[in-house]
């Protein structure tokens, strides 16, 4: 089984300050992990994944997320926070091997003050 | 706009109702997915499609719910004998071959409202 933690349910952060999303991950085998990002009344859409490699995967609109498998996490992170980046996002994990169905945490609102 | 586009956007049904929904894939794109998101929580997968082939279904998807993918291009949901259960909202998504982990790209998704 796989599964995904988020144990945030909101984070507040000052526009121009670094924010970070937490994630930790569950599965059976290497990880696939992926952030995505959903905006209200729209689909989700795709930020970043780590597949193997660099711990630091850098992705679209300045986000990055680094992977630790001892820890067994996967953050979100950016140096400096917009008010656009106001959304809800998610962390998913799938393992290497097996099934493709991602395995999505609950979320995180991430809320951006001006 | 990742170009994965589901019709309709929106559907109000009253309980017993059967509904169908529609996905239409980013083109070329040879696997498509259905999830289920309900306020408050993350998509759940339901079922994903290789080509035409069904190829992994969820516990999720009772015997009131059947997907086809009949020509390896858009797929169908349908859900039978609707519940107020069933209200969520219908993701789907659908990607590429891409070495070790295609990425997925969602649609807008249907939102449901079983009466």
């Amino acid at each position: 089984a796989q599964s995904v933690a988020q144990p945030e349910d909101q984070v507040n952060v000052a526009e121009g300050n670094p924010l970070t999303v937490k994630c930790t991950y569950s599965v059976s085998g290497n990880p696939y992990l992926f952030w995505y990002v959903q905006y209200p009344n729209r689909g989700l859409q795709f930020l970043l994944k780590y597949i193997t490699g660099d711990n630091l995967v850098k992705g679209s609109y300045g986000f990055e997320a680094e992977f630790n498998k001892s820890q067994t996490s996967f953050h979100l992170k950016k140096p400096s926070a917009l008010v656009s980046d106001s959304a809800l996002y998610f962390c998913a994990v799938r393992a290497d091997t097996g099934r493709r169905a991602l395995t999505f945490g609950s979320g995180t609102r991430l809320q951006v003050q001006p | 706009d990742t170009g994965v586009s589901q019709d309709p956007r929106h559907k109000i049904t009253k309980r017993g109702q059967n509904v169908t929904f529609r996905c239409d894939p980013i083109s070329e794109h040879n696997r498509l997915y259905w999830y289920r998101q309900t306020l408050g929580q993350g998509p759940e997968f339901l079922t994903y499609f290789q080509n035409e082939a069904q190829l992994e279904k969820s516990r999720l998807l009772s015997d009131r719910f059947s997907a086809e993918r009949p020509k390896g291009s858009f797929s169908t949901l349908e859900i039978q004998r609707t519940e107020q259960g069933d209200s969520a909202m219908y993701l789907c998504a659908s990607s590429r071959v891409e070495g070790r982990a295609d990425t997925q790209y969602f649609g807008p998704g249907t939102r449901l409202t079983v009466l």
